[in-house]
């Protein structure tokens, strides 16, 4: 089976960097991504890695280390609107797709 | 415009009897999934499919099912043998890496 582990809640303040942390134990593996969503709206995606390394969009990155079975999200320049959930999610064998329970993430002034 | 459209946004539904959801998109997609949400929570595979005519149970399927007779379409029926329904509901389709979500159904169970 799969399963990922994040943290339920990141706090930090506007302007700042965070980083949202992800495990997973998979049965086949294509990809980890990352997808955010507000309250009451669908999940909107952020980032695919295939391969071990950083990826870099705008104000988030994200980084997949396949050996460790272990990536992060990295938002940088906070912002009030960025307070949102975070899941990361796993593409394994016969492209299952797979999320993680979620980080609700809170921007404070 | 391209995308995934999920109907109705809400539904109300009495103890015993089967719905179904509908979930059409028109982006020539293989793949799409069905998820559930519950409040403050994951998003739960339900089922999914990868072609035409083929679709696998995910991690929640009991008291559901699915057909995918057509590539656009993978309606979703939640039966009354799902002791629990009331959530929120998600369908997606996947291109090459990205996932689209459809705006999702809120299904209560009065």
């Amino acid at each position: 089976g799969q399963s990922l582990e994040q943290p339920s809640e990141v706090t930090a303040v506007e302007g700042a960097i965070v980083q949202i942390n992800c495990t997973y134990q998979t049965s086949g593996f294509y990809g980890l991504s990352w997808y955010q969503q507000h309250d009451g709206g669908a999940p909107t995606f952020l980032s695919y890695n295939a391969l071990d390394g950083l990826e870099e969009t705008g104000r988030f990155s994200s980084f997949l280390s396949r050996s460790d079975s272990y990536g992060y999200l990295l938002l940088q320049e906070l912002q009030m609107k960025d307070s949102a959930s975070y899941f990361c999610a796993v593409t394994g064998g016969g492209n299952k797709l797979t999320f993680g329970t979620g980080t609700q993430l809170k921007v404070e002034l | 415009d391209g995308g995934i459209t999920q109907s109705p946004k809400y539904l109300f539904r009495k103890e015993g009897q089967n719905v179904t959801l509908s979930c059409e998109q028109n982006l020539n997609h293989d793949a799409m999934y069905w998820y559930r949400q519950d409040p403050g929570q994951g998003l739960r595979l339900i089922y999914y499919s990868q072609i035409v005519n083929d679709f696998q149970k995910g991690d929640i399927a009991e008291g559901y099912s699915v057909s995918r007779e057509k590539k656009e379409s993978f309606p979703l029926t939640v039966t009354s043998a799902q002791k629990n329904p009331t959530a929120f509901y998600l369908c997606a389709s996947i291109g090459n890496t990205e996932a689209f979500f459809g705006q999702g159904t809120r299904l209560t169970v009065v």
